[in-house]
């Protein structure tokens, strides 16, 4: 069954801890996005990868990196240095359109 | 810069009733559109896009969007609610790089 999986699909941390939120895709995308929602505010983009070892900012990139060493997968890191970090993440994978995963709620305590 | 309007935050609905939900795009080339639905503590899911051909795009669920080039425009519409469909409804304009940008949702409550 194709599709986007993330985990968890919830994660407490406290602050000042790095959290690694993790996304795998069997879709055979090339393309994969990480995506932050905040109540009101819809989604904004955080990074993005076109391809395997290559990726690039989007919007609000700040406090947040990513890796791309599998076509598979699109991990997100939630670094310290992120001011406001508990909010709804999603992951995203590019076809012909975007599908999106189930997301993951983070709350820093 | 492209940039996606959706100027009702909120929307209520009795079922059985028609809904309309606006999108108003700003984009410099010829757009592609796209509605998701978004359930509470869920992912996004496709509900219809729009890529050229014809204005009148039908998706999922029953629901249908016009294109209107002259008003950019891409409203969301459904001839009859049904309870199932209160959730939130994003509008979003794809730029270059496949990237997404999507407006602030239009969030859809059903009265019985």
């Amino acid at each position: 069954d194709g599709g986007i999986t993330q985990s968890p699909k919830y994660l407490f941390r406290k602050e000042g801890q790095n959290v690694t939120l993790s996304c795998e895709q069997n879709l055979n995308h090339d393309a994969m996005y990480w995506y932050r929602q905040d109540p009101g505010q819809g989604l904004r983009l955080i990074y993005y990868s076109q391809i395997v070892n290559d990726f690039q900012k989007g919007d609000i990139a700040e406090g947040y990196s990513v890796s791309r060493e599998k076509k598979e997968s699109f991990p997100l890191t939630v670094t310290s240095a992120q001011k406001n970090p508990t909010a709804f993440y999603l992951c995203a994978s590019h076809g012909d359109t975007q599908y999106f995963g189930p997301g993951t709620r983070l709350t820093v305590l | 810069a492209q940039s996606v309007t959706q100027p009702d935050i909120h929307i209520t609905v009795s079922e059985g009733a028609s809904l309309e939900l606006r999108c108003n795009y700003s984009y410099g080339a010829t757009p592609y559109l796209f509605w998701y639905v978004q359930s509470p503590g869920q992912g996004l899911q496709l509900l219809l896009k729009y890529f050229s051909g014809d204005t009148l795009v039908q998706g999922i669920k029953g629901f249908e969007a016009e294109f209107k080039r002259s008003q950019s425009s891409f409203n969301l519409r459904k001839p009859s609610v049904h309870w199932s469909d209160a959730a939130e409804y994003f509008c979003a304009v794809r730029a270059a790089g496949n990237k997404l940008t999507f407006g602030g949702g239009t969030r859809v409550l059903v009265k019985p």
